[in-house]
């Protein structure tokens, strides 16, 4: 069974657009978590998905957003890119819905890096 | 707010040594407790799941332990390989995943 995919590998910027992170959970999981790795920084929680909806969403600015489909995959969209924004991106589903007694699947990230 | 430290911060051992990695926590609600490994660049591997109602869980060289009452979690690696290079990194679980600041482990050859 296919765990958590997340495209692209690498994704290089220019300051000032917009990025678009792409993350499909594990068949039959319903939520989705988005997590930032920022050079030098500890793995930070930036939103969780479930059923369609944003349940709760990190200490990041607005401009940080995503949205879930219907089929549960979800997007990590980040505009007006900062430098800072360069960091691998995590993306993790699990079965439950915030109850933290399943275990969560991580993907292998998407490094974006912004120039 | 939870906090989660991790100690020592970077470690460097010969190989063969037995390795103690500590994990700390400042609120005992949590469901479950999880260790990875992170190699440079790259996502997380895990390693043990620590679920509320267990103490301790083991896989192979690898045990770790879970004291929710005092907020703390080791992992004891046995017999340490160089192949055990990596970063370690504890993280506590509500709704979501709360990671620790991890440890830089180094085993020499």
């Amino acid at each position: 069974e296919a765990g958590v995919t997340q495209s692209p590998t690498h994704l290089i910027k220019t300051r000032g657009q917009q990025a678009t992170l792409r993350c499909s959970p594990i068949s039959g999981h319903t939520s989705v978590y988005w997590y930032q790795q920022a050079l030098g920084l500890g793995l930070q929680f930036l939103l969780w998905y479930d059923e369609g909806e944003e349940r709760n969403r990190g200490n990041f600015p607005p401009r940080f957003s995503g949205r879930q489909f219907p089929n549960y995959s979800s997007e990590l969209n980040v505009n007006a890119l900062e430098l800072e924004d360069s960091a691998l991106y995590l993306c993790a589903s699990s079965l439950a819905s915030g109850t933290g007694d399943t275990e969560a699947f991580f993907g292998q990230g998407t490094r974006l890096t912004v120039v | 707010k939870q906090e989660v430290t991790q100690i020592p911060a970077a470690l460097s051992v010969p190989e063969g040594e037995n390795l103690v990695l500590n994990c700390s926590f400042t609120d005992s609600a949590i469901y479950n407790l999880q260790w990875f490994r992170q190699d440079p660049g790259k996502g997380l591997t895990s390693l043990l799941l620590i679920q509320s109602s267990q103490r301790e869980q083991t896989s192979g060289r690898l045990n770790a332990s879970l004291d929710k009452s005092s907020g703390r979690s080791t992992l004891y690696i046995a017999a340490s390989q160089p192949g055990d290079s990596a970063t370690y990194l504890c993280a506590v679980i509500t709704y979501k995943y709360i990671f620790g600041t991890g440890t830089r482990l180094k085993v020499l050859a």
